[in-house]
């Protein structure tokens, strides 16, 4: 089945400065690979997606990007501020049914 | 946008007694809706497909007798957790797509702690 690494699990970067998650999946078939935010104690919210047939996809702050050949994608937060704080999970998902298998998650703090 | 609601937001239980939880979509149809279970500092893990109409899709290792998944109509999917037992205290959240692959919308979340 699908795997997904995510790296690193922890980041820490000064405010005003960018930050970048990466992820990794197995599985080639993998089409939809979103990015979420999670606020401690509340529900993860969709910050960002891509499809496998997209390579950039921008929005204000925050971009992804995805390789194909090599299985990976990656967060981009440019000019981050400390409400950019939280857990961010990317995930994959695999097939027509849509389970996504998500990452460890990373904790982004932003030190103002 | 799409709304989520799960119910209970929290619960505390007794061992050995069962609770369920809710899982609604408010202003969509859901013909697939997804439990997934968090412990505290960790990852979602999907435990099961909960599809409209039949039996639920468990995963690797997730008891289909201990989380009974209920997908009665386009709106609403149960989690009943059976026999609660102290592990299995954690974050229970549900999600749910209008239509895939596309935006998957999350419930609040129910945290479940088991005496």
């Amino acid at each position: 089945g699908e795997n997904v690494e995510q790296h690193p699990s922890t980041l820490s970067v000064q405010e005003g400065d960018s930050a970048v998650i990466k992820c990794t999946y197995s599985d080639s078939a993998s089409n939809y690979f979103p990015w979420y935010k999670q606020e401690l104690g509340k529900r993860p919210q969709l910050i960002i997606d891509i499809r496998s047939n997209v390579g950039e996809k921008k929005d204000q702050r925050i971009a992804v990007t995805l390789n194909k050949t090599a299985k990976h994608f990656s967060l981009h937060i440019t000019e981050t501020q400390p409400e950019d704080s939280a857990v961010y999970f990317c995930a994959a998902s695999l097939g027509s049914q849509g389970n996504l298998i998500f990452g460890k998650g990373t904790k982004l703090s932003v030190k103002p | 946008g799409a709304v989520v609601s799960q119910h209970p937001s929290r619960v505390i239980c007794k061992s050995g007694t069962s609770v369920k939880i809710e899982c609604r979509s408010l202003d969509f149809q859901a013909t697939t809706m997804f439990w997934y279970r968090q412990f505290p500092k960790q990852s979602l893990m999907l435990m099961a497909t909960s599809n409209e109409g039949s039996k639920a899709t468990y995963e690797q290792g997730v008891e289909k007798d201990k989380f009974l998944i209920n997908h009665a109509s386009l709106t609403l999917s149960t989690l009943t957790v059976t026999s609660a037992h102290p592990e299995d205290s954690s974050f229970y959240i549900c999600s749910a797509t209008k239509g895939f692959p596309g935006e998957l919308f999350f419930g609040e979340g129910s945290r479940l702690t088991v005496l």
